[in-house]
């Protein structure tokens, strides 16, 4: 079946440091790969997306490559703020499964001023 | 756009009764969907509806658990004689269906403790 494995946390950063995280898949067919991120009291939201090899997703200064060669789609960020604070979960989606989601343990966030 | 709302936020129940919840999805989407969160885990996939039909259950869907969606809208999730595995963040999401993936909208999630 299709899972996502994320790197362990927690994650603690100086503001302006360099922020990756990583995030493998497995899955059967080809699979679109997502990053939510949750924020303090907040749902779940789109954070990007890419749906096909080689594509890059970005938003808000993140960006994330699908690499179909080593099955990952590392999370990364040149320079954080407090306010990415969160939790971040790595996702993958079948294709042609309904947009039904299968989510990474998530990993917690922590930026210091 | 309201948003994806959910009620409670949060229910306190002893082991043995019946719980419900209830997801209000954003009104033009009519893909809707359950997820469960366990600490520390991210959300594992219970159920999904388009429209009034339920389309796909998990297998960590069990008979104690059963999920409608009456015309389409609002959905509920029933949990019969709860037990203390039972206690975990439930959340909604819900989509528009157009292309091979639409983007979900999730709801801050109704957090059930059985005691």
């Amino acid at each position: 079946g299709n899972s996502v494995t994320q790197m362990e946390g927690p994650v603690t950063l100086s503001e302006e440091a360099f922020l990756t995280i990583n995030c493998t898949y497995t899955a059967t067919g080809y699979p679109s790969l997502f990053w939510y991120v949750q924020y303090p009291g907040e749902g779940l939201q789109l954070l990007l997306k890419a749906t096909k090899a080689d594509d890059k997703g970005s938003n808000k200064g993140f960006e994330a490559t699908y690499r179909k060669e080593t099955t990952s789609f590392h999370l990364e960020k040149g320079s954080v703020q407090v306010s990415d604070s969160a939790v971040y979960f790595c996702a993958l989606s079948e294709a042609g499964a309904n947009s039904k989601l299968t989510f990474g343990k998530g990993i917690t966030l922590s930026v210091r001023p | 756009d309201t948003g994806v709302s959910q009620d409670p936020r949060h229910k306190i129940t002893k082991r043995g009764q019946n719980v419900t919840f209830r997801c209000d999805p954003i009104s033009e989407h009519n893909r809707l969907y359950w997820y469960r969160q366990t600490l520390g885990q991210g959300p594992e996939f219970l159920t999904y509806f388009q429209n009034e039909a339920q389309l796909e259950k998990s297998r960590l869907l069990s008979d104690r658990f059963s999920a409608e969606r009456p015309k389409g809208s609002f959905s509920t999730l029933e949990i019969q004689r709860t037990e203390q595995g039972d206690s975990a963040m439930y959340l909604c999401a819900s989509s528009s269906s157009g292309g091979a993936y639409e983007k979900l909208f999730f709801g801050s999630g109704t957090q059930l403790s059985v005691l």
